[in-house]
C-alpha cells in the first residue's frame, strides 16, 4: 500500500542554495498540494496541481519559488536562493478527486534546514 | 475567506478518559469539509475524521467523533478512551467544495494523555 511518497525526509541547505522537493503520489491519483508547516503552527496551503497544470498557486510565494507536476514523475517544489526563512517541513497531499467528500492522503513531509 | 480557529493550545487527559477537541470555523461558502488530523512526534499527518456541511450525522470513526454544531460553526473532536499513544498535536482543517483539496488548518491543539 504504497502512499505519498515524499523525499528526502531531510534535507540541509546552506543559504543561497536550492531545494529541490520530491512528491510521488499515490497510484491514480492525479491532484497534488504542497504545504508549508512553520515550527509550532499549523500547515499552510501553497499551490494545487493536477498533471502539467498549475490550478491554484494563490499559497506560493511570489519570487524563489516554483512547482511542477510533469506529466510523468513526481511532483517538484522548488525554492531557489533558500534563505534561513524557508526551514520549515513541507508536506505534500494527493487525491483522485478535485472535491470535498474525501480525505488527503499526505506525504511524511519533507524537513528542510537552512543554516 | 476561511478561517480556522482552535483555542487550546495545549490539552491534558487521564488516560482511559474522553477529551474534547475545540474548533471553530468560519466560511460563507454553504458547502465544505471539515477534517481533523493527528500529527505525532514523527512529524506525518494522520487523518482522523471527516464531516460534511451536509452530513445529517455527526461522524464517528472508532474513538473518535466529531461534535458537528453548524449553527455555532464548531466541530469540535471528542476522542473516547484515551491511549498513551493520542499524545500529538491534533489539527482541525476545512476546505470549501469548489477549492477541492485546499485546506485551511487550524495553529493546532498539543494533547498530552497523562498514565
Amino acid at each position: 500500500n504504497a502512499g505519498v511518497m515524499q523525499n528526502p525526509r531531510h534535507l540541509v541547505r546552506r543559504r543561497g542554495q536550492e531545494a529541490r522537493l520530491r512528491c510521488s503520489p499515490m497510484k491514480g491519483h492525479s491532484h497534488v498540494y504542497w504545504y508549508r508547516q512553520l515550527p509550532e503552527e499549523g500547515l499552510k496551503f501553497m499551490v494545487y496541481l493536477q498533471k502539467e497544470n498549475i490550478i491554484d498557486e494563490s499559497g506560493m510565494p511570489k519570487e524563489r519559488f516554483s512547482a511542477e507536476f510533469p506529466k510523468e514523475g513526481p511532483s517538484i517544489l522548488r525554492i531557489q536562493q533558500v534563505v534561513r526563512g524557508d526551514s520549515a517541513a513541507y508536506f505534500c497531499a494527493s487525491s483522485p478527486l478535485d472535491r470535498s467528500n474525501t480525505e488527503a492522503f499526505f506525504g511524511q513531509g519533507t524537513r528542510l534546514t537552512v543554516v | 475567506a476561511q478561517k480556522i480557529t482552535q483555542t487550546q493550545p495545549g490539552m491534558f487527559v487521564q488516560e482511559k478518559e474522553a477529551v474534547t477537541l475545540d474548533c471553530t470555523y468560519d466560511t460563507s461558502d454553504p458547502s465544505y469539509g471539515l477534517f481533523w488530523y493527528k500529527q505525532p512526534s514523527s512529524g506525518e499527518m494522520i487523518f482522523l475524521i471527516y464531516q460534511g456541511s451536509y452530513d445529517q450525522q455527526n461522524a464517528t470513526e472508532g474513538r473518535y467523533s466529531l461534535n458537528f454544531q453548524k449553527a455555532r460553526k464548531s466541530a469540535n473532536l471528542v476522542i473516547s478512551a484515551s491511549q498513551l499513544g493520542d499524545s500529538a498535536m491534533y489539527f482541525c482543517a476545512m476546505n470549501e467544495d469548489n477549492y477541492g483539496q485546499n485546506f485551511v488548518f487550524g495553529p493546532g491543539t498539543r494533547l498530552s494523555v497523562l498514565p
